[in-house]
């Protein structure tokens, strides 16, 4: 079956524009989360969600936020970009909230420039 | 404050050799995965330890958890070149489906 889908797989944007990632999670897959990875911190929760809920969130500014549809699929949007935003960005998918064995897509790398 | 801290961050090996990479933390996790990324993609899940005490194989590849639940290990027998890549760790604590990476181990197993 088709893995976690991430859209688009690039993304160049200037300072103070605000941009919107898609993941489309694995089939039957409820749960979705974001993390965003850069060399100097690794990988860090920003948010999850489950059943268009968001039920778990990372210590980001508002700036970062999301949502997810009733077929589970999840975007999540910045505003206000900054240069310390550039990142790769990746959604897991897991069968149930709260279900910690996470299927990683290929990411998005955002540059902001 | 970094919860989960790996060793080494970098690793650089002759084909053959072999490796452990260490994953340590002052606090318990209810379970722990292992994770291996290649550039431009996403980690790919290698395995998932629940019991402290656990050990898994994966081939070449073998993971312990450690009896407390606070630390866990891969290791790697006779290393070949298809190994090369950044290994994470990653702990769960109860949270939801959040989880806690370690910086990760960057691996390169020369021919």
């Amino acid at each position: 079956k088709a893995g976690v889908t991430q859209t688009p797989r690039y993304l160049i944007k200037t300072r103070g524009q605000q941009v919107t990632l898609s993941c489309s999670p694995i089939s039957g897959h409820r749960s979705v989360s974001w993390y965003q990875q850069t060399p100097g911190q690794g990988l860090q929760f920003l948010f999850e969600y489950f059943s268009e809920t968001q039920r778990n969130k990372g210590n980001f500014p508002g700036r970062f936020s999301g949502r997810q549809f009733s077929n589970s699929r999840s975007e999540m949007n910045v505003s206000t970009l900054e240069l310390g935003d550039s990142a790769l960005y990746l959604c897991a998918s897991s069968l149930v909230e709260g279900n910690t064995e996470a299927f990683f897509g290929q990411g998005t790398r955002l540059t902001v420039v | 404050t970094q919860l989960l801290e790996q060793s080494p961050q970098f690793l650089s090996i002759q084909e053959g050799e072999n490796l452990t990479v260490y994953c340590n933390s002052s606090s318990v996790f209810s379970s722990l995965q292992w994770y291996r990324q290649e550039p431009g993609e996403g980690p790919v899940l290698l395995v998932t330890v629940v019991t402290g005490g656990e050990v898994k194989k994966l081939k070449r590849l073998t993971f312990q958890f450690g009896d407390a639940r606070k630390d866990s290990s891969l290791h790697i027998t006779a290393a070949q070149p298809g190994d090369t890549g950044l290994y994470l760790c990653a702990g769960a604590r109860n949270q939801g489906g959040k989880l806690i990476f370690g910086q990760g181990t960057e691996l390169s197993v020369k021919p």
